[in-house]
């Protein structure tokens, strides 16, 4: 099965409203990246966590390494946020990156 | 500032024909270097990683092969393509995050 699961798959938004996006870990994650990929297919950072939680704008994000998921809170979306959605988790003591499922995400005007 | 630049943006192939992709990454000394593939729709399969020049570890096998001629380049290669090698290829570097270059889409007729 999938080592790294995202939920939901797929999301429509309002603009201007809120939305989470999670990442379930089934492997031993000591890193959780999010990116963002645009139409074009170009990978944007978005956070880099250890265990912990960070904000950037209207985003925020967070990592339990201990509960196995990590979560992206998208505040006041806008047309601009649309895309898909991929967290990807660092393996404990290797240089492997297993990557999420992906969460596609419109935002509606 | 970091550049990371990929070759050919685009490619087209034939059934059995050779492949070869470039990354050149800038402004950075002795990074981990990583190679991805991306099915249309789908999410990253990490395929290769470099944490230093002449060593290359394979995560998955997909009758490619890949090399780090110099500290700033790293090559993903074959000699006969698949149909299965379509896709998006895309090429990171780290030394904590990852971040990616802009991709090769190669369409295998």
């Amino acid at each position: 099965g999938d080592k790294v699961k995202q939920s939901p798959s797929a999301l429509s938004l309002q603009e201007g409203t809120n939305s989470a996006l999670r990442c379930n870990f089934s492997i031993a994650a000591t890193t959780v990246q999010w990116f963002l990929q645009n139409p074009r297919g170009s990978l944007i950072n978005l956070f880099y966590l250890v265990p912990g939680t960070k904000e950037n704008g209207r985003l925020k994000s967070a990592f339990d390494s201990k509960e196995s998921y990590s979560t992206l809170h998208i505040r006041d979306a806008q047309l601009e946020d649309s895309g898909t959605y991929f967290c990807a988790a660092g393996v404990s003591n290797t240089n492997k990156v297993v990557f999420g499922t992906g969460t596609r995400l419109q935002v509606l005007p | 500032a970091q550049t990371i630049h990929q070759w050919p943006v685009a490619e087209i192939k034939a059934v059995g024909s050779p492949l070869s992709l470039g990354c050149t990454i800038k402004g950075k000394s002795s990074p981990n270097l990583y190679w991805y593939w991306q099915a249309t729709g789908g999410t990253l399969q990490q395929l290769f990683y470099s944490i230093t020049v002449g060593q290359v570890e394979s995560v998955v096998q997909l009758n490619l092969s890949a090399s780090r001629p110099k500290d700033d380049q790293f090559i993903l290669s074959t000699e006969k393509l698949l149909l299965s090698h379509s896709g998006f290829y895309l090429c990171a570097w780290s030394l904590r995050e990852q971040y990616f270059g802009p991709g090769t889409r190669l369409t295998v007729l």
